[in-house]
């Protein structure tokens, strides 16, 4: 899996939008990217994930490059409760037998702010 | 409301005393793990289930015993618990084997254990 590299952290303003990035340039094809986030000692959460378009869901939108070596995940009204560390990870899809866990690395601090 | 529920949220318990923490999940999900996190460490995995009655080791099994006898529940056993089995456990679940949504995994709201 190729390896994601994103800041130690980042705050914005409530109500504004948060934008997250990530860099992983040694991408592959078939990687997909990955986003989680987990609040204080609560389980990890899945926000989102994409191949090369850029998708939205109720909670985030997922912008990816054209070349695919960075994306941005996009909270586009930032609340008191979205304050986390957020993941960016990349996992290849070629199944490789126990190919199963996720593995977060140090991610980036989000503090939202009133 | 979908979910995956643990329990206990919290046990202290006493070194060699077995204990069981339950897992489950209403999503009919085929997949299944349980990870540890630690500070500095991250989260590891300990076991995973790709469906009934299959289980695998993943990267830190010793002292854990798993089974899943049904889709919907994954228990995690300390047969002889230590104090370096001190941590917060999550058990995690996706809807199935195809690659793309395993790694889209439901996560439980944490088991936090403490060995003396």
């Amino acid at each position: 899996d190729a390896k994601t590299t994103q800041p130690t952290s980042m705050d914005c303003a409530e109500g504004r939008a948060a934008n997250l990035p990530c860099n992983h340039s040694t991408i592959s094809g078939n990687e997909y990217v990955y986003w989680y986030r987990q609040i204080h000692s609560q389980g990890p959460q899945y926000i989102i994930h994409g191949l090369k378009n850029n998708e939205t869901n109720e909670m985030a939108s997922l912008i990816i490059t054209e070349d695919r070596k960075s994306s941005t995940l996009i909270l586009p009204h930032a609340t008191l409760r979205d304050t986390a560390v957020y993941y960016c990870i990349a996992h290849n899809l070629e199944y490789t037998g126990a190919n199963s866990k996720l593995t977060f690395g140090k991610g980036i601090t989000l503090s939202v702010r009133p | 409301e979908a979910q995956v529920t643990q329990n206990p949220r919290y046990l202290i318990t006493v070194t060699g005393k077995k204990l069981t923490v339950t897992c489950s999940q209403n999503m009919n999900h085929e997949y299944m793990s349980w990870y540890r996190q630690d500070p500095g460490l991250g989260l590891r995995q300990i076991y995973y289930s790709m469906n009934v009655e299959v289980t695998d080791k993943g990267d830190v099994p010793e002292g854990y015993k798993v089974s899943r006898k049904e889709k919907r529940n994954f228990p995690l056993i300390l047969e002889s618990p230590s104090p370096n089995q001190t941590s917060l456990y999550f058990c995690a679940s996706s809807k199935s084997r195809i690659l793309a949504e395993l790694y889209e995994q439901y996560f439980g709201p944490g088991t936090r254990l403490t060995v003396t």
